[in-house]
């Protein structure tokens, strides 16, 4: 049972194209986070939502947008890539907005070209 | 703002040694401090958390973090590295006081290589 999935794992993009990664979760929490890795693994968060409702919102550039259907999910939409956007995406969940502790996801690996 | 400081971007030690990964934080205020590892290709997973109790954390794996106010420092330590312990290792912090949601802030993470 995966607790958090990410689809897809690799995505290869040319840049100026529109893309979305989806993130589920099966552990009942109600909050959810987007990270971004960059190449040097510097980890930092972009978006989390609380029960269907965006609580963190870091300084990121208006072509994301997360959206939550359910608190079971958020997706990450993309517009107009750049080559900049390349990176690692992690997806994560957590109890509630005060829980200490993260499950993260696997990971969707970007490649703008 | 809460941050964290992890000395030493690559980590060597051979089979069998102590593994000793360093960490500072920077708060006015005590935090809560976090261990996490990310083996390749994976997501990370929480090894050990210090929410203000036991100044001394045990985590998974055989590793534990003693959190240090005097030093501002949440180094993490194993007394013997297995081979399966090569991974990246990161420090991270919360600040209490965030307006009632967890922020981490995440350190640029240690990457630790286990020699035969």
């Amino acid at each position: 049972d995966t607790a958090v999935s990410q689809t897809p794992k690799y995505l290869v993009t040319q840049m100026g194209n529109d893309k979305s990664i989806k993130c589920e979760q099966n552990l009942g929490h109600d909050t959810m986070y987007w990270y971004k890795q960059d190449s040097k693994k510097f980890l930092k968060i972009m978006f989390s939502y609380n029960n269907k409702e965006l609580i963190i919102n870091e300084t990121v550039p208006n072509r994301f947008s997360p959206k939550s259907p359910d608190k079971a999910h958020l997706n990450l939409h993309i517009n107009s890539l750049e080559l900049g956007d390349s990176a690692v995406y992690f997806c994560a969940s957590s109890h509630d907005r005060v829980s200490y502790e993260q499950y993260f996801g696997p990971g969707t690996r970007l490649t703008v070209t | 703002a809460q941050s964290v400081t992890q000395l030493g971007s690559h980590v060597s030690v051979s089979e069998g040694a102590l593994v000793l990964l360093r960490c500072n934080y920077s708060s006015s205020v005590p935090p809560y401090l976090f261990w996490y590892v990310q083996y390749p290709n994976q997501g990370l997973q929480l090894l050990l958390k210090y929410t203000s109790a036991a100044t001394l954390v045990k985590g998974i794996n055989g590793f534990e973090a003693e959190f240090k106010k005097s030093e501002t420092s949440f180094h993490l330590t194993k007394p013997s590295a297995h081979m399966s312990d090569a991974a990246e290792y990161f420090c991270a912090v919360i600040d209490p006081g965030s307006g009632g949601y967890q922020k981490v802030t995440f350190g640029i993470g240690t990457k630790l290589q286990v020699i035969p």
